[in-house]
């Protein structure tokens, strides 16, 4: 199976702080790499796919790159409704994958 | 708008068969685009994809579940299920259903159930 790894699992930060989160893959997944967010009791939101893609609706401050085994989700300046849990996903082999989630909390 | 939405038994006893059902609504579960998946999480934890169907039948599992999972879909019903036996504890989580949309490396599961908590026990 192909492990991934977020850091850091934890984040505190500020209202208008910019953020990024890393994504490590234990081997290459080109750009099989998706980003969602998910807030307490609730479902998980797709943000971004192949990597770079941000889905319809999503706000321009996230924004996601990478390829091979490293990736990042980095949000130019963070707002209220974005403290939440995000994780990343491969979707390169099966069995498709989650890192363990990075909470990001206010300050 | 398509949604989704997971029913089924919100208690199952340990040894006995989970089965949960999504129905779609707002748009075809027969799209030649689309495929639909059960994913996961127990209480406090991370997310574990469990199996994805194509609407032809077409099925893929989670390797680490795959001897005790079916995932099923009826498309005159715009539903699609999923079967878990022998559960035990470690398989209490809150049950999601997605959509997956396939189209090269954009690959992903862009639309969910709210989730449907099962708790194993006795």
């Amino acid at each position: 199976d192909i492990q991934l790894t977020q850091s850091p699992s934890f984040l505190s930060a500020s209202v208008g702080d910019r953020v990024t989160i890393t994504c490590r893959a234990s081997q290459g997944i080109s750009s099989y790499l998706a980003w969602y967010q998910q807030n307490p009791g609730k479902a998980p939101k797709l943000l971004i796919s192949g990597a770079s893609t941000l889905q319809s609706g999503v706000p321009s401050r996230f924004s996601g790159s990478g390829s091979g085994t490293e990736f990042t989700l980095t949000i130019s300046s963070l707002q209220p409704e974005d403290f939440a849990t995000y994780y990343c996903q491969q979707l390169n082999s099966n069995p498709y994958t989650f890192g363990q989630g990075t909470t990001l909390e206010i300050k | 708008q398509l949604q989704l939405q997971e029913s089924g038994p919100g208690l199952v006893k340990p040894s006995e068969t989970l089965s949960l059902t999504c129905t779609v609504s707002g748009g075809s579960i027969s799209s030649t685009t689309y495929y639909w998946g059960w994913i996961r999480q127990p209480p406090g934890k991370g997310l574990e994809w469990i199996a994805t169907i194509y609407y032809s039948g077409d099925t893929y599992y989670n390797p680490s579940l795959k001897s005790r999972v079916t995932i099923s879909v009826d498309t005159s019903k715009s539903q699609f299920s999923l079967r878990l036996n022998s559960v035990t504890a470690a398989d209490t989580a809150v049950y999601y259903c997605a959509k997956f949309v396939s189209s090269g490396w954009t690959d992903a599961f862009d639309i969910w159930g709210q989730g449907t908590m099962v708790t194993v026990s006795s």
